[in-house]
């Protein structure tokens, strides 16, 4: 157990619709990254928070919105949801925001869009 | 283009023999080079490398880093059958005014008893 938890652990919607995965980091930790893992894409970087603020981004669409609430718990939104949005949805979190820290992973969210 | 790739992307051995996973990469601005190990759910941490020549070692499991030809090896010796798993490689570099993350797609792992 990370000590990161993510909810829901399951979710199925259908394309069109809107949803919110949430993350609560490790205790302590400040940082919170959002990935995605596909079949056929791998694991890809979405989008870092340190602190309330954006810190990095990467491939994240346009439909996705990320924030981070002050108490540390972040909300991932994916909106116009299209079948290829199914995939595993993790978040990861760490100490501070540098480059040069291990990453401690959520059990994912598995979304699945029909 | 891949800006990380890892080799070979699936392996079958049998217990009691040594692996060696390769993860070679192409990015400015390197930072730090990470290698997790995942099975049916979340990513877990094995090491993290940004220095080169300098072996990081977890009881069967070393890493090293090689920032001139800039790849990294990851061995695993006496393999278990726990040690079934995708092992992934992941690059931190610093582009367009933050830093990026970017994975391989894994090499997976099973190991036969």
């Amino acid at each position: 157990d990370s000590g990161v938890t993510q909810t829901p652990k399951h979710l199925i919607t259908a394309t069109g619709q809107r949803v919110t995965l949430r993350c609560s980091p490790r205790s302590g930790d400040l940082s919170v990254y959002w990935y995605q893992q596909s079949l056929d894409q791998g694991l890809q970087f979405l989008i870092q928070y340190y602190n309330g603020e954006e810190r990095a981004k990467g491939n994240i669409l346009e439909r996705f919105s990320a924030q981070q609430f002050p108490d540390l718990h972040s909300e991932l939104n994916l909106s116009s949801l299209e079948l290829g949005d199914s995939a595993l949805y993790f978040c990861a979190s760490a100490p501070n925001q540098g480059e040069q820290e291990t990453q401690y992973f959520g059990p994912g969210t598995r979304l699945l869009v029909l | 283009e891949d800006k990380v790739v890892q080799s070979p992307l699936s392996l079958v051995v049998h217990e009691g023999d040594t692996v060696t996973l390769n993860c070679s990469y192409e990015v400015t601005n390197f930072r730090s080079l990470l290698w997790y190990k995942q099975e049916k759910k979340a990513p877990t941490f094995l090491f993290m490398l940004t220095s080169s020549g300098i072996e990081k070692k977890s009881g069967r499991l070393s890493s090293i880093l090689d920032k001139k030809e800039l790849f990294s090896i990851l061995n695993i010796t006496a393999t278990q059958t726990g040690d079934s798993a995708v092992y992934l490689c992941a690059v931190f570099y610093s582009g367009a005014g933050s830093y990026q993350l970017t994975f391989g797609k894994g090499t997976k792992l099973s190991v036969i008893p």
